[in-house]
């Protein structure tokens, strides 16, 4: 299947720092890619769609000034956590899918993100 | 976007089959049902998706009766390496509609 890769895998930073999670789809364009955080013992809550070209759709609660989303190729997306404070620690994970497959959204391995 | 409800978790043993059911009663029309594995620390894997009848693959067998308001994941002869969360998603196929997580089904098999 089709193979999504996300960088760092980890990630430590002090309060206050920027933190740029990169989400790459590997052998597959993907026009629209999707953000989620998960906090432990919790399901995946989505944050945002990400649209190439375009401005990323946030779900509502989430601070776009926040999470900024950038979405400038057709293989790359990018998530930046601004001033990160300890409450923003959390697993990040993104999606994308393959239009030429059957449809299903295939998950990076996902991002954990420690502030200190 | 429909709910899903699934059972918070379940226990299996080694070698036996498991079926997880999943309850979405306001499914729409177009939706279909996929099925994912999460294993911890890492991204949900897609395991199966059906729209109605039965559908199987090397892993799975998906159940889903005639008024497509439930469905069940059945996993033949789990292992250890069965253990994680399941989730069942409702939505349109073709990965540009987004889908919302229920709270998804924890697996664990004992030996």
């Amino acid at each position: 299947g089709a193979v999504v890769s996300q960088h760092p895998s980890r990630v430590i930073c002090k309060s206050g720092t920027s933190v740029k999670i990169e989400c790459r789809s590997l052998d597959f364009q993907a026009t629209t890619m999707f953000w989620y955080r998960q906090f432990p013992k919790q399901s995946l809550m989505l944050m945002a769609t990400s649209n190439e070209g375009s401005k990323a759709t946030y779900e509502q609660g989430v601070e776009k000034d926040k999470f900024l989303i950038n979405h400038a190729s057709l293989t790359l997306s990018t998530l930046t956590v601004t001033s990160a404070h300890p409450e923003d620690s959390s697993f990040y994970i993104c999606s994308a899918s393959d239009s030429g497959g059957r449809g299903e959204q295939f998950f990076g391995p996902g991002t954990r993100l420690t502030v200190l | 976007l429909a709910k899903t409800t699934q059972p918070i978790s379940m226990d299996s043993y080694e070698g036996q089959e498991v079926n997880i059911t999943c309850s979405h009663n306001n499914i729409a029309t177009n939706d279909y049902i996929t099925w994912y594995q999460q294993f911890p620390s890492q991204g949900p894997r897609f395991i199966i998706q059906g729209y109605k009848t039965k559908v199987t693959n090397e892993v799975a067998s998906l159940f889903i009766p005639a008024d497509r308001k439930s469905s069940t994941l059945s996993l033949p002869r789990v292992s250890l390496s069965d253990t994680a969360v399941y989730y069942c998603l409702v939505g349109e196929p073709g990965g540009y509609q987004k889908v919302t997580f229920g709270t998804g089904t924890k697996l664990q098999v004992i030996p």
